[in-house]
């Protein structure tokens, strides 16, 4: 049982590239979420899912897209990277959402820097 | 305002000093109150929650506390050790379209001096 999965840990883009962050988890839960951690302005919701197939935007979207085809995935692609997109990105999941003892489990975290 | 606010966002103690870390929450169908832990370069983990039908709960140094009357609950550390320095989050679910979603505040970095 590993958990929730985030790769990769560091990466390094240049203005105007896209890329993926990868996100996988194994514990059957339904809602699944991506997060961005930025100095001072706590987790900040970017995208979620309440189950496959459905995913909806949260606090800060712009820029990014999710998709959730199957249970165990969601990644977060980065359309075309911005230097304001430097931060670091948390996967999250947890069985259902935030009812009692939904405990939400996160990756490891992914170091992003847009030059 | 925001669906869940924080305070406050630095908290600087003694060791062996108790700490407090409060926060309010906008939505009053919410009935589920974690916090998280979250230590230099790690990820956020659970520490302890609460249910909207309990006033207030303990595990070893750590409480607490929920007023649904007032919205807000709070964090309490007693005896602080250095290895309690941490960003500490609380979380609300607030109604997002037709889910409750999980909200946090904005954090807490709490340091415990030696």
């Amino acid at each position: 049982n590993a958990g929730v999965t985030q790769t990769p840990k560091f990466q390094v883009l240049k203005t105007g590239q896209s890329m993926t962050l990868q996100c996988a988890q194994d514990m059957n839960h339904e809602y699944m979420s991506w997060y961005r951690q930025d100095p001072g302005m706590g987790l900040r919701l970017i995208h979620y899912s309440v189950g496959a197939g459905i995913t909806d935007q949260g606090e800060v979207p712009n820029g990014y897209n999710v998709s959730r085809s199957t249970t165990e995935d969601f990644p977060l692609r980065l359309l075309s990277a911005a230097p304001s997109q430097t931060s670091v990105y948390f996967c999250a999941s947890s069985l259902s959402t935030g009812g009692p003892g939904n405990t939400i489990y996160f990756g490891e975290g992914s170091w992003l820097t847009v030059v | 305002g925001e669906n869940v606010e924080q305070h406050p966002s630095t908290l600087s103690v003694q060791e062996g000093d108790s700490a407090v870390i409060k926060c309010t929450y906008s939505d009053s169908a919410s009935n589920y109150f974690p916090w998280y832990k979250q230590e230099l370069g790690k990820r956020p983990q659970l520490i302890i929650d609460i249910r909207s039908n309990v006033g207030e709960k303990k595990d070893q140094r750590i409480a607490v506390t929920l007023n649904k009357t007032a919205k807000h609950f709070s964090l309490h550390i007693t005896e602080t050790q250095p290895e309690d320095s941490a960003v500490y989050f609380c979380a609300a679910s607030i109604r997002t379209g037709g889910s409750y979603i999980p909200t946090f505040g904005r954090g807490t970095s709490l340091i415990v001096h030696p």
